[in-house]
């Protein structure tokens, strides 16, 4: 079945960027019912959505991080990436990469929920 | 930005028990709201979509229902494995947003 991998370095300075790749095995990225996104979470604290992209490239973010984040996709790797510019001790969280299901052939496009999600992965942020 | 409102943030309950979380949303969101469980160390599992439809291998004792504005997960009966935290999420429109969380502890 369909399984997602973050990877990436656990440890960022501050004001410098994060990088986190997601892997999406057993399936395609490319798919007309799949977005896939970046979900955090800070240290005993909720969820944080961070934005989702379709396998075309169309993108959506968060708007507290947009100046900050980008979000790429890579079809012929299978894989989707985040780039988060400038970190703080604020951005230190568990990331997870995430399959948003919804029907997207059709406009406008339908959202379910993010159903497949990978194990998630700690970044700190330290000097 | 559509903000979604838990209550409540922690609850105490009996395995046994019948539990409702609400999430109330700022605005109109129709049905589009999904529920997720969440325990210690791990990702998010989707529980409920649609408000009211239930993920394939969910058990039936978790329900779902509302629209609009106003949203329950109802667990009919908790289990020993259902003290978890729970979140709700409204996907009818961008940007995406988590509720606060429900944290659902043993009394």
């Amino acid at each position: 079945q369909l399984q997602l991998q973050e990877s990436g370095p656990g440890l960022v300075k501050p004001s410098e960027t994060l990088s986190l790749t997601c892997s999406v095995s057993g399936g395609s990225i490319i798919s007309t019912s799949a977005y896939w996104g970046w979900i955090r979470q800070p240290p005993g604290k909720g969820l944080e959505w961070i934005g989702n992209i379709y396998y075309s490239g169309n993108t959506y973010y968060n708007s507290a991080l947009k100046t900050r984040v980008t979000i790429a996709v890579d079809t012929s790797k299978n894989q989707f990436s985040l780039r988060l510019r400038s970190v703080t001790a604020a951005d230190m969280a568990v990331y997870y990469c995430a399959r948003l299901s919804g029907i997207y052939d059709i406009s406008p496009g339908y959202n379910i929920g993010m159903d497949v999600w990978g194990q998630g992965t700690t970044v700190t942020v330290s000097s | 930005d559509i903000q979604l409102i838990q209550s409540p943030s922690f609850l105490s309950a009996s395995v046994g028990d019948r539990v409702t979380i609400t999430c109330r949303a700022s605005q109109g969101i129709s049905s589009d709201l999904a529920w997720y469980q969440q325990k210690p160390g791990k990702a998010p599992k989707l529980l409920i979509y649609d408000a009211v439809t239930l993920q394939s291998g969910v058990p039936s004792r978790f329900s779902g229902s509302g629209s609009g504005t106003q949203f329950t997960l109802t667990v009919s009966s908790l289990r020993p494995e259902d003290f978890a935290t729970y979140y709700c999420q409204q996907v009818n429109s961008y940007p995406l947003t988590f509720g606060g969380g429900t944290k659902v502890e043993i009394k």
